[in-house]
């Protein structure tokens, strides 16, 4: 069975620095990866995926993960946090019957 | 531009009332799914349907039902509403074909029994 584990049920950062979302994972086989966010009374949207092939994945609004398989990780950064990126975000695992498993969540707050 | 959408943003029923969520999507996506969304817990799948008339359990399935009579509509049933059942309700879609992974979500129904 697949599972994911987001390390941080909160992380706050002022405005202009680094933002660093953890996720472990939990795979039988080369899992596909994703990070979804949710603004407030705003539905899911996909940040990014990985689905093996390049281990550094590029989204949208400068986010990006890195698969790294020796560690079962796939943490999301941002090398500078703006006001609009305060939101929830998930990190979720896909299994081959194109089910999806999520994380607990990572509410991101952002100082201005 | 793809979209899913659901009937109600927000909904508030009684204890044993039957609530029906609708959900249709416009992509022509043969997987559907359902999900509840509770603080600190994610989101956690209820019911997901691969085709017409053909239903799977998810991890969460107890006190609910779902109907798939048309490709693009996935009904989520609660047969008897209880307070437990209070939560936001997620509905999704996909694809299978091609590397399309992404499931789109709609914008969710805040469901509050009372």
């Amino acid at each position: 069975a697949q599972s994911v584990t987001q390390l941080d049920s909160h992380v706050s950062v002022s405005e202009g620095t680094p933002v660093l979302l953890r996720c472990n994972y939990s795979s039988s086989y080369s899992p596909s990866l994703f990070w979804y966010v949710q603004h407030p009374n705003k539905g899911l949207q996909l940040l990014l995926k990985y689905t093996s092939a390049a281990t550094l994945v590029k989204g949208i609004n400068g986010f990006e993960a890195e698969f790294k398989k020796s560690e079962t990780s796939f943490h999301l950064t941002k090398p500078s946090a703006h006001m609009s990126d305060a939101a929830e975000y998930f990190c979720v695992v896909r299994s081959n019957d194109y089910k999806l498993s999520f994380g607990a969540g990572t509410t991101v707050t952002v100082r201005a | 531009d793809v979209k899913v959408t659901q009937s109600s943003r927000y909904l508030v029923k009684r204890t044993g009332e039957k609530v029906f969520l609708e959900c249709v999507q416009d992509m022509d996506h043969e997987n559907m799914f359902w999900y509840r969304q509770d603080p600190g817990l994610g989101l956690r799948l209820i019911y997901f349907s691969y085709d017409v008339k053909m239903k799977e359990k998810g991890d969460i399935p107890e006190g609910y039902s779902v109907s798939r009579e048309k490709k693009e509509r996935f009904s989520l049933i609660l047969e008897s509403a209880s307070t437990n059942q209070t939560s936001m309700y997620l509905c999704a879609s996909t694809s299978p074909a091609g590397n399309s992974y992404e499931q789109y979500f709609g914008p969710g129904t805040r469901l509050t029994v009372t």
